[in-house]
């Protein structure tokens, strides 16, 4: 079965530091792999989609099919990058999202 | 300004009553989607549809029915409320279906009690 796992659920860095928001995936086929972002008070939206192989914010993900990941990273955290962030496998009519992870960046 | 528009923001409802969650797109974009966010659950598909006239089931459909009867409008009724309904949902649209991103409107937070 489909399915997408974000071990963490929250996670804590400071400003100026590297973060990683790890992402795992199960999937046979070749994955449509997504990543969302949520922040304060705003609506769900399109951060960055493996396909592209896009830079985006600053932020990349990297799509490794050896181990079924899908981090996203960053090298220098923002204050602005506090946000939860949601893992997503597109497949069929459906996309399956990860459990998020909250990410705050400490000033 | 282009979207998805839901309404209501928010609602609390007795158990048992019926309810409707409206969501209207104006982009024009074939796909709708239902889903809730629950803490720890992350987002689950409720019900979809792939054009107007079309619906599917998703990963939670039971206690849950939609209808597509146009492209702009995708309605998500609760024949008879019950606490685990207790949610916040989220209509998306897509110009196609499974491997486009989707757009979200600003949800529905759902109190069923």
């Amino acid at each position: 079965a489909q399915r997408v796992t974000q071990p963490e659920k929250l996670l804590s860095v400071f400003k100026g530091a590297p973060v990683e928001l790890k992402c795992n995936y199960s999937y046979s086929g070749s994955p449509e792999l997504f990543w969302y972002v949520q922040y304060s008070r705003q609506r769900l939206q399109l951060l960055l989609r493996h396909i592209s192989r896009e830079s985006i914010k600053g932020f990349t993900a990297d799509l490794n099919k050896g181990e079924t990941s899908f981090h996203l990273k960053k090298p220098f955290a923002q204050e602005e990058d506090s946000a939860m962030y949601y893992c997503a496998l597109g497949w069929a009519n459906n996309l399956f999202f990860g459990t998020g992870t909250r990410l705050t960046v400490i000033p | 300004i282009a979207g998805i528009t839901q309404a209501p923001t928010s609602q609390i409802l007795a158990a048992g009553r019926r309810m409707t969650l409206r969501c209207t797109q104006d982009m024009r974009h074939n796909a709708m989607y239902w889903y809730r966010q629950d803490l720890g659950l992350g987002l689950r598909l409720i019900h979809y549809s792939n054009t107007a006239g079309t619906t599917g089931k998703g990963e939670v459909p039971d206690g849950y029915s939609v209808s597509r009867a146009n492209t702009d409008d995708f309605p998500l009724t609760l024949a008879s409320a019950v606490p685990s309904q207790t949610s916040v949902y989220f209509c998306a649209s897509s110009d196609r279906t499974g491997d486009s991103p989707l757009h979200f409107g600003n949800g529905t937070r759902l109190t069923v009690t």
